[in-house]
């Protein structure tokens, strides 16, 4: 089976333009995660999803940035206005689990460079 | 919050010789945790997890850790390092009431033949 798949895989956006990062998860996973991983740093979480419900965003880092999974399946993370500080690359991740403890399955990510 | 640390940024280590890679983590509850790898340009690849059971968890490519709950430690190890193994390795946490990962800052190891 098809593992986690993200697109772009690259996305350069001049200051200011709104982007949106598409996550396709392994079929069947209830869990959806997306991480922000900056140069030289370890994944950050930014928001959950169980099936089509947004549980935690506590990791969002402005009203900037906002994500939704509308079917329960395919999920966009939508970053409005784009500063610099935004780029990193952005990780999706799936997993079976309804709660911790399960391994998560990562895509390739997709690198956003802000101009 | 809880917090993860990988004490070593960079590890290098000559082709054959054994390797140890450390992972401390903050936690007073139980927790589950995981060794990642991302090899250059590709996603996290999952080496091994200790979900519960026996402290020795071994994991693919001949990697293990051992699980220390009063060191609340996690250290990876291999005996004999290839060049493939060179890489970046994340140690994460998930805690059992929670989902989220929280991870390290990543250790880059680099095998020299």
């Amino acid at each position: 089976g098809a593992g986690v798949s993200q697109s772009p895989r690259y996305k350069v956006a001049k200051r200011g333009q709104d982007v949106a990062l598409r996550c396709d998860p392994i079929s069947g996973h209830v869990s959806l995660f997306w991480y922000q991983q900056a140069l030289g740093q370890g994944p950050e979480f930014l928001t959950y999803f169980q099936n089509e419900a947004q549980l935690d965003k506590s990791g969002l880092p402005s009203d900037r940035f906002f994500a939704e999974r509308p079917e329960g399946s395919v999920s966009t993370l939508k970053i409005q206005r784009t500063q610099q500080e935004d780029s990193a690359v952005y990780l999706c991740a799936s997993s079976l689990a309804e709660r911790g403890g399960h391994e998560q399955f990562f895509g390739p990510g997709t690198r956003l460079t802000v101009l | 919050a809880q917090s993860v640390t990988q004490l070593d940024s960079q590890v290098p280590v000559f082709e054959e010789a054994p390797v140890e890679l450390r992972c401390n983590y903050s936690s007073s509850v139980s927790v589950y945790l995981f060794w990642y790898v991302q090899y250059p340009n590709q996603g996290l690849q999952l080496l091994l997890k200790y979900l519960s059971g026996s402290t020795l968890v071994k994991g693919i490519n001949g990697f293990e850790a051992e699980f220390n709950k009063s060191q609340t430690s996690f250290h990876l190890r291999k005996p004999s390092v290839h060049i493939s193994d060179t890489a970046e390795y994340f140690c994460a946490v998930s805690l059992g009431t929670g989902n989220q990962f929280y991870f390290g800052t990543g250790t880059s190891l680099t095998v020299i033949p």
